[in-house]
């Protein structure tokens, strides 16, 4: 079966443009959820989504949104990026928010210049 | 906050040894410890210690889980240069639903 898919791989954005980034989880997951992993930090948790519901949030600025559809497919979005927001943007599926079959897609790896 | 250390950050080793990650970890009400393997971006799924489940294994790869002292290892046997990546810890709490709370990672290179 299909994994979890992230559009698009690789982005380029200057400073104080938005971003949307794109997550389609493995067919029949609900639950997707939203980490930046920067070499810094580590990975760090975003939002997570479940049945169009923000069901989680972790500690980052307004300037960081993210909606899902009825499909499941999930969107995030940052606005007014800095050169901070330069990072590698994971998202993960699971089928009811279960760790068991958590999967998680090859990322956006997003540059702020 | 839930906090989750691993060491070393980073070890090179020669193909054949064997090799011990640790990850200590701080969480209120803990529920799951997992580890993920790195190579270049998505992380992959290892293993799942719980409560009722601290020791598993898989192939030459193996790991515990100490509720008392708070740790977990992850033991790699006669490592290959396949091996090599980041390996991450992350642990999840009772009230988080399936938020992970992951430490930096250890990056294992493996040398033939």
């Amino acid at each position: 079966k299909a994994g979890v898919t992230q559009t698009p791989r690789y982005l380029i954005k200057t400073r104080g443009q938005q971003v949307t980034l794109s997550c389609s989880p493995i067919s029949g997951h609900r639950s997707v959820s939203w980490y930046q992993q920067t070499p810094g930090q580590g990975l760090q948790f975003l939002f997570e989504y479940f049945s169009e519901t923000q069901r989680n949030k972790g500690n980052f600025p307004g300037r960081f949104s993210g909606r899902q559809f009825s499909n499941s497919r999930s969107e995030m979005n940052v606005s007014t990026l800095e050169l901070g927001d330069s990072a590698l943007y994971l998202c993960a599926s699971s089928l009811l928010g279960l760790l068991v079959g958590y999967t998680f897609g090859s990322g956006t790896r997003l540059t702020v210049v | 906050e839930d906090k989750v250390v691993q060491s070393p950050l980073s070890l090179v080793v020669h193909e054949g040894d064997t090799v011990t990650l640790n990850c200590s970890y701080e969480v209120t009400n803990f529920r799951s410890l997992l580890w993920y393997k790195q190579e270049k971006k998505a992380p992959t799924f290892l293993f799942m210690l719980t409560s009722s489940g601290i020791e598993k294994k898989s192939g030459r790869l193996s790991s515990i889980l100490d509720k008392k002292e708070l740790f977990s290892i992850l033991n790699i046997t006669a490592t290959q240069t396949g091996d090599s990546a980041v390996y991450l810890c992350a642990v999840v709490a009772e009230t988080s639903g399936s938020r992970l709370t992951f430490g930096e990672g250890t990056q294992l290179t493996v040398n033939p």
